[in-house]
Formats: structure tokens, C-alpha cells, sequence
């Protein structure tokens, strides 16, 4: 079936860095988008950026530009995730999430499939 | 961007139909018919309900349903049952491939 599958929980220090994988499976990998969310505890689901995962192509939200990250693997079906300079701030789970799209490819701007979440939580 | 403006919490008894308001600008909600509807539940990741202001996916049930006016957008849910108590989130399409949520409504069914 169609699943997202992150990568597992992280723990770093403040100042570091973290890369976080979204592996796709059940549908062709390149032609769907894929989009980064985040949440921090308690808090409200927060955009980070996409991925075109055919040409590579990304878009940053303005709040993560330049700390922020987005690539892909189209031969090993994955998405990669990399935020750096971490603060306390950043504790959160991150999520990827597939764009949905209609049928004839047009994208709808909702995300159908989502990954389970990585918690990355930053602590000296 | 900013994030879109939901309350905080809506409540409702069982059979009950509840809305809940996504409040953004011209420069999202009311310029783009690109809506979306989330629900969570605690510890879960995200379900999606409602795309394009008020098309359900496959497998949501009718009682959700969604609407637009102006730069305000509405999530319906009729009938309300035990299940549905979780947190809803709006999402918009903002212009420039970029994408923005709201702040995230607390459902409890009384």
C-alpha cells in the first residue's frame, strides 16, 4: 500500500545539525511531491518546504530559509530532510507528507499520505 | 506567513453538528480555492478530510463537509460522534508555491 516511512527518533545538541529520511513506497516516487510539517509539542502543525521529487526542485517556507534543506533519492525512493544551527526551539516532529493531486496531474494543494513522524529533540 | 486564524476549541454533543472557522487573507484563503482540512489525533499523524474548499477523499465520511466565504473557510461536522473529538487543522495554498496551516481547533464531544 501507499506509506511514507521516516526515520527514527534523533537527539542533539544545540548548534548541530539533523537529517531525518522519508522512504516512499507503493506508488511512483516521482511523481508526487513531497512536503515537510512540523510540530512542536502542543503546538500547531508548521509548514517547512517541498520537494518536486521528478527535477528536484524546492521551495522554502521564509521562517526555515537558508537553515533548511530538502533533497531526494529517486533511486532509493526517499526524501531527505536537514535542519541546522538547532535550538531548544526545534524540538518537534517532523513529518513528510505526499501532495495530493487531481487526475490530471494538477496539484490540489492538500497532502493525502503522511509519514509517522520523527520526534528530534534538541537538549545540551 | 502568517498562520491562519482557527478557535482554539469548539464543543458539541453527540448527533450534534459543529463549525469551525479558518480565517486568513486575500493572499490565501480568499484568493485561492486550495483549502485543505486536517484532523489529529493526539500522538497520530495527520488525517486529510477536505481539499479544495469542500471535496471530501475517498473514505471520509459525509458528515464532514467543508465551505468557503471570502477570506473565511468552514469545517462542518454533523452528527457528531465520539470518535471525531480530535484536533482540526485548515491548510491554504498562499501564492508562490508556498503553503500555510492554521493554528489548530480542539473538537470535544460532550
Amino acid at each position: 500500500q501507499v506509506q511514507l516511512v521516516q526515520s527514527g527518533a534523533e537527539v542533539e545538541k544545540p548548534g548541530a545539525s539533523v537529517k531525518v529520511s522519508c522512504m516512499a513506497s507503493g506508488y511512483t516516487f516521482t511523481s508526487y511531491n513531497l512536503h515537510w510539517v512540523r510540530q512542536a509539542p502542543g503546538q500547531r502543525l508548521e509548514w517547512m518546504a517541498w520537494i518536486n521529487t521528478g527535477n528536484g526542485f524546492t521551495k522554502y517556507s521564509q521562517n526555515f530559509q537558508g537553515r533548511v534543506t530538502i533533497t531526494r533519492d529517486t533511486s532509493a525512493r526517499a526524501a531527505y530532510m536537514e535542519l541546522s544551527s538547532l535550538t531548544s526551539e526545534d524540538t518537534a516532529v517532523y513529518y513528510c507528507a505526499r501532495l495530493y493531486y487531481d487526475t490530471s496531474g494538477y496539484p490540489l494543494w492538500g497532502m493525502d499520505v503522511w509519514g509517522q513522524g520523527t520526534t528530534v529533540t534538541v537538549s545540551s | 506567513q502568517s498562520a491562519l486564524t482557527q478557535p482554539p476549541s469548539a464543543s458539541g454533543s453527540p448527533g450534534q453538528s459543529v463549525t469551525i472557522s479558518c480565517t486568513g487573507t486575500r493572499s490565501d484563503v480568499g484568493g485561492y480555492n486550495y483549502v485543505s482540512w486536517y484532523q489529529q489525533h493526539p500522538g497520530r499523524a495527520p488525517k486529510f478530510m477536505i481539499y479544495e474548499v469542500s471535496k471530501r477523499p475517498s473514505g471520509v465520511p459525509d458528515r464532514f463537509s467543508g465551505s468557503k466565504s471570502g477570506n473565511t473557510a468552514s469545517l462542518t461536522v454533523s452528527g457528531l460522534q465520539a470518535e471525531d473529538e480530535a484536533t482540526y487543522y485548515c491548510s491554504s495554498y498562499a501564492g508562490s508555491n508556498n503553503l500555510v496551516f492554521g493554528g489548530g481547533t480542539k473538537l470535544t464531544v460532550l
